[in-house]
């Protein structure tokens, strides 16, 4: 059973472009969460995605959007990068309409903005 | 001030000895308490998972949780070099989606 499998790996972008990062969640998954990770830090929360509906939202700007599809998978875009966007960008997959637990995540797409 | 603290380290043990970490936070209101290990360049990967107050132990990792305190800890017993990694630990509220986490701690064990 594939986990949560999360693509590209990496990536560079320049500053201001746009960027679309995919995940596709643990078979029987339903729940997607998306977590920003700077180095040395803690994931930082961006939004969790149930029923193809934005559940709820981190701190993050409107830059951030994201998107779920029937099937379950999720993308993340990110509009007008900014250098600080630079980040381990991580999903996490879980199910069940009530508060989940993000027992599973993907190994993350590393985002480089230059 | 940091919704969730914890020191990161790093911290360096010889093989088999007792790893000792601990998360405070200024939140009552969490509920659910996790410890999380990660591999460097691989995500988190959940090893305890603690409702309210309490300990729970799995194998070699014992999870206590103190909310009076508002501190966390996880103790590792017979450490390998394996479990050289950086632990986070997160915690989340009653009907809330989002997880907090701390900043993590780079452990090595040292064979």
């Amino acid at each position: 059973d594939a986990g949560v499998t999360q693509s590209p790996t990496h990536l560079i972008k320049t500053r201001g472009q746009q960027v679309t990062l995919r995940c596709s969640p643990k078979s029987g998954h339903d729940t997607v969460s998306w977590y920003q990770q700077a180095l040395g830090q803690g994931p930082q929360f961006i939004f969790q995605y149930y029923e193809e509906e934005e559940r709820q939202r981190g701190n993050f700007p409107d830059r951030f959007s994201g998107h779920q599809f029937p099937n379950y998978s999720s993308e993340l875009n990110v509009n007008a990068l900014l250098l600080g966007d630079s980040a381990l960008y991580l999903c996490a997959s879980s199910w069940g309409q009530g508060a989940g637990t993000e027992a599973f995540f993907g190994q993350g797409t590393r985002l480089t903005v230059v | 001030q940091k919704e969730v603290e914890q020191d990161p380290g790093p911290l360096s043990v010889p093989e088999g000895a007792i790893v000792s970490l601990n998360c405070t936070y200024s939140n009552s209101a969490f509920q659910y308490f996790m410890w999380y290990r990660q591999y460097s360049r691989k995500g988190p990967e959940l090893l305890m998972y603690t409702y309210s107050s309490g300990n729970k132990e799995d194998g070699r990792f014992t999870a206590q949780v103190d909310k009076s305190s508002k501190y966390i800890s996880l103790f590792i017993r017979d450490s390998q070099p394996s479990d050289s990694a950086t632990y986070l630990c997160a915690m989340r509220r009653s009907n809330d989606y989002k997880l907090s986490f701390g900043a993590g701690t780079t452990v090595t064990v040292r064979a």
